[in-house]
């Protein structure tokens, strides 16, 4: 099974906000990810987090972590059509990542 | 700068047959790492290679090998397949060597392997 776990589904309408949580492992990782894959690719880099930090934005991201609970959350703020995809976390206490299951994210309109 | 590229993208393959994947990876990065994603889960790791030698495996049994060539692509091999090794078939580079890189990894588009 994943040690890494995640929220299998989840459905947004256009021009709301997606919030993707995930739950790690490893409290030794330094390092933790969120990828998105869209049908057919492979693994694109969304955006990461350093284990000393709460929070980071990005443009329409916003990464929150809480080291105490091994929480992480994705929110994804004005969601588009194209960010339906798959969403990975993962988690990176040493040479390797560990992903989750992955998120489906499916955007309606 | 290119970015990490695999080939074939599809192939289908007889069970007890071998198959070879390559990769070649991103400008500058030095350590490859291939990972298995079957449908509907997450990618798994499967081992990674540094400096033409393998520096760190998963939990995948030895039919599941690997090269580094010195311009840092790098294959892997599969004997004996099948029916559960039909998967995605990811390869991602990284710099440094072994040290923490904080982008993680840049991913191929991966090859699709069916095993029939």
């Amino acid at each position: 099974g994943e040690d890494v776990e995640q929220s299998l589904f989840l459905s947004v309408r256009e021009g709301d906000s997606s919030v993707i949580n995930c739950t790690y492992t490893d409290s030794s990782s330094t390092y933790l990810y969120w990828y998105k894959q869209e049908p057919g690719a492979g693994l694109q880099l969304l955006t990461y987090i350093f284990s000393n930090m709460d929070m980071k934005q990005d443009q329409r991201l916003t990464v929150l972590l809480n080291k105490k609970d091994k929480h992480l959350s994705l929110r994804i703020a004005d969601t588009q059509t194209g960010d339906s995809a798959i969403y990975f976390c993962a988690e990176r206490p040493d040479y390797k990542l560990s992903f989750g299951a992955g998120t489906t994210v499916t955007v309606r309109a | 700068e290119t970015g990490v590229t695999q080939s074939p993208t599809h192939l289908i393959k007889t069970r007890g047959q071998q198959v070879t994947l390559r990769c070649s990876s991103q400008s500058g990065h030095n350590t490859v790492s291939w990972y298995q994603q079957a449908l509907g889960q997450g990618p798994q790791f499967i081992f990674q290679y540094y400096r033409e030698e393998e520096n760190g495996r998963g939990n995948f049994p030895p039919r599941f090998s690997g090269l580094q060539f010195p311009n840092y692509s790098s294959e892997l091999n599969v004997n004996a397949l099948e029916l559960d090794d039909s998967a995605l078939y990811l390869c991602a580079s990284s710099i440094p060597g072994q040290g923490v890189n904080i982008y993680g990894y840049t991913f191929g588009s991966g090859t699709r392997l069916t095993v029939v």
